[in-house]
């Protein structure tokens, strides 16, 4: 089975900070790496789908970028708000592997 | 609006029986997934199938079975083989081929008393 790795696995930071985490996976055979926003009671959904190496995308204040020749992805963001806490997930897409996620709370 | 409906949300049962989670999506999409979580783990497949009439295992598909008998509808049983069936449990969709994100379900919460 195929890692795709996750840090930190929470994060508490306060209204107005700049975030980043990252997703890890393994660089051979790479197809497309997915982030995901999960809202509690919500259902999970697509930020970015990432295919190139050296892609950036942006979404309002939410980022990412992509490394796959050393297999990872950094998701930033920028000025958090506390509608920003979520779990985000990255997933290999392929064999669709997630990361355990990394749960963000964003203080007032 | 299109998307994916999941019921029953919250489901208990007794051990020993199966049980039967329904997931049906009208986005016309062919490729249709069950995911599982943990507490503390990521999402893992359980199924997925790709077209009408065909369905593969996922990483973990022991004690599960599924069906997919029209486009729209990907029904998950979970038997009394599933050793820890309690879990919350993720329906999702895309697009086959290229590298379409999933689109998920709100999610069924199994609990075996």
């Amino acid at each position: 089975i195929l890692n795709v790795e996750q840090s930190p696995q929470s994060l508490h930071v306060q209204e107005g900070d700049s975030t980043n985490f990252t997703c890890s996976f393994p660089s051979s055979n790479f197809y497309a790496l997915h982030w995901y926003r999960w809202e509690t009671a919500k259902s999970p959904e697509a930020l970015f789908v990432m295919t190139l190496n050296g892609d950036e995308k942006k979404k309002g204040r939410i980022s990412a970028t992509l490394n796959t020749k050393e297999g990872y992805s950094y998701l930033y963001i920028k000025g958090s708000q506390p509608e920003d806490s979520a779990t985000y997930l990255c997933a290999l897409r392929g064999k669709l592997i997630f990361g355990q996620g990394t749960e963000l709370s964003v203080k007032p | 609006d299109g998307g994916i409906t999941q019921s029953p949300k919250y489901l208990f049962r007794k051990e020993g029986q199966n049980v039967t989670l329904s997931c049906e999506q009208n986005l016309n999409h062919d490729a249709m997934y069950w995911y599982r979580q943990d507490p503390g783990q990521g999402l893992r497949l359980i199924y997925y199938s790709q077209i009408v009439n065909d369905f593969q295992k996922g990483d973990i598909a022991e004690g599960y079975s599924v069906s997919r008998e029209k486009k729209e509808s990907f029904p998950l049983t979970v038997t009394s083989a599933q050793k820890n069936p309690t879990a919350f449990y993720l329906c999702a969709s895309s697009t086959t081929g290229g590298t379409g994100e999933l689109f998920f379900g709100e999610g069924s919460r199994l609990t075996v008393l």
